[in-house]
């Protein structure tokens, strides 16, 4: 089967930093993503990894494990706006977008 | 450039009726991809189109259907609605099909929220 694994909600505080893991299982693996959501909104891009490694992209980290079938978002320096649900997709090997339920994320001041 | 843009925004519709729901893409991308999404579900893919021909589908009954147009203009039908398929319906654009591309990125309408009574 497939079946992505992340956190239902976090919280965090402002100017701190926050890490989302979610792991997965699926059928074949070329690529992992990460979303973003805010309520009543579009989801936008935030990140794409098909190697191992951490890809940095300004306040947003990613890292990848293929082995582990694992990868985390990192954001830094929180800010109010980065309240938002954050999506983990994996491309599997017949070419479906397969993903997570998503990491709803409060800031708080 | 205008991004991707769905209609309708919102709607309502009873039992048994059937519905429509329209995808214009990014000028120049060829790729539409098609999810539902709910709150117990998360985001559920439908389908895909490239170049009007369907690449992709995922496990939805046959209710759920698609087409694109020449103009990469993608419609999505369901009939025979039933309560469960309140949603939020999203399309998505890219330049190149799923597998083909290096970036990744897929561009995301608002949506079509879907009332069933």
């Amino acid at each position: 089967g497939q079946n992505i694994d992340q956190p239902t909600e976090m919280t965090a505080t402002e100017g701190a930093i926050v890490q989302i893991n979610c792991t997965y299982q699926t059928s074949g693996f070329n690529g992992l993503f990460w979303y973003q959501q805010h309520a009543g909104e579009a989801p936008t891009f935030l990140s794409y990894n098909v190697l191992d490694g951490l890809e940095e992209k300004g306040r947003f980290s990613s890292f990848l494990s293929r082995s582990k079938g694992y990868s985390y978002l990192l954001l830094k320096e929180l800010q109010m706006k980065d309240s938002a649900s954050y999506l983990c997709a994996v491309w599997n090997q017949g070419g479906k977008l397969i993903f997570g339920q998503g990491t709803e994320l409060s800031v708080k001041p | 450039k205008a991004g991707v843009t769905q209609t309708p925004r919102y709607l309502i519709k009873t039992r048994g009726q059937q519905v429509t729901l329209s995808c214009s893409p990014i000028s120049g991308h060829r790729s539409v991809s098609w999810y539902q999404q709910t709150p117990g579900q998360g985001l559920q893919f439908l389908f895909e189109y490239f170049s009007e021909t369907q690449r992709n589908k995922g496990n939805f009954p046959g209710r759920f259907s698609g087409r694109q147009f020449s103009n990469s203009r993608s419609e999505m039908n369901v009939s025979t609605l039933e309560l469960g398929d309140s949603a939020l319906y999203l399309c998505a654009s890219s330049l190149l099909p799923s597998g083909r591309q290096n970036t990744g990125e897929l561009f995301f309408g608002e949506g079509s929220r879907l009332t069933v009574l």
